[in-house]
């Protein structure tokens, strides 16, 4: 079945540092992929989306793209801040409901 | 973007009792609901899915006479952890398709 896998987190990063989460997915279909952030004690947020191949998502200086060729969609931040200190899920979705990875954690310090 | 709310957003009960959280869609109509399930440093897990006017589906492993789910209109949907214990002690979390966007959660603690 379709499944994404993300890499193990915590990740701690010093602020202004340049970030990557990798993900990569596998389906049997075309799926849309999408990056969700969760903040401490929140639910998720929408971060970015991509719905086809070489589809870039973008928002808050995070970009993914989405490579069919290598499967992935990994997700891109040239410079953290301490407010990006959160849970990042990359989940896919191919039709039906959303399949997550298991979320990598960031922590940027000052 | 389309909203979702969920209600409550938190909620403590003794075990044995049961507990409805529902969810709605505020800005369009949703003929299919989802119903997730994260415990504490996990991922969220698909529990089941919602129908508009017919019998929500379950994933492999829930129980559907635990987590009942009523899908009565376009705008909302309720899951009812019944006879509730500690173990179902988790956030709870729904979407609504066609939408991608997740309701705020609901956190359950079962004394």
């Amino acid at each position: 079945g379709d499944s994404v896998t993300q890499m193990e987190g915590p990740v701690t990063l010093s602020e202004e540092a340049f970030l990557t989460i990798n993900c990569t997915y596998t389906a049997t279909g075309y799926p849309s992929l999408f990056w969700y952030v969760q903040y401490p004690g929140e639910g998720l947020q929408l971060l970015l989306k991509a719905t086809k191949a070489d589809d870039k998502g973008s928002n808050k200086g995070f970009e993914a793209t989405y490579r069919k060729e290598t499967t992935s969609f990994h997700l891109e931040k040239g410079s953290v801040q301490v407010s990006d200190s959160a849970v990042y899920f990359c989940a896919l979705n191919s039709g039906y409901a959303l399949n997550f990875g298991k979320g990598t954690s960031l922590l940027v310090t000052p | 973007g389309a909203v979702v709310s969920q209600h409550p957003s938190w909620v403590i009960c003794k075990s044995g009792t049961s507990v409805k959280i529902e969810c709605r869609s505020l800005d369009f109509q949703a003929t299919t609901m989802f119903w997730y399930r994260q415990f504490p440093k996990q991922s969220l897990m698909l529990m089941a899915t919602s129908n508009e006017g017919s019998k929500a589906t379950y994933e492999q492993g829930v129980e559907k006479d635990k987590f009942l789910i009523n899908h009565a209109s376009l705008t909302l949907s309720t899951l009812t952890v019944t006879s509730a214990h500690p173990e179902d002690s988790s956030f709870y979390i729904c979407s609504a398709a066609p939408s991608q966007y997740f309701g705020p959660g609901t956190r359950l603690l079962v004394l």
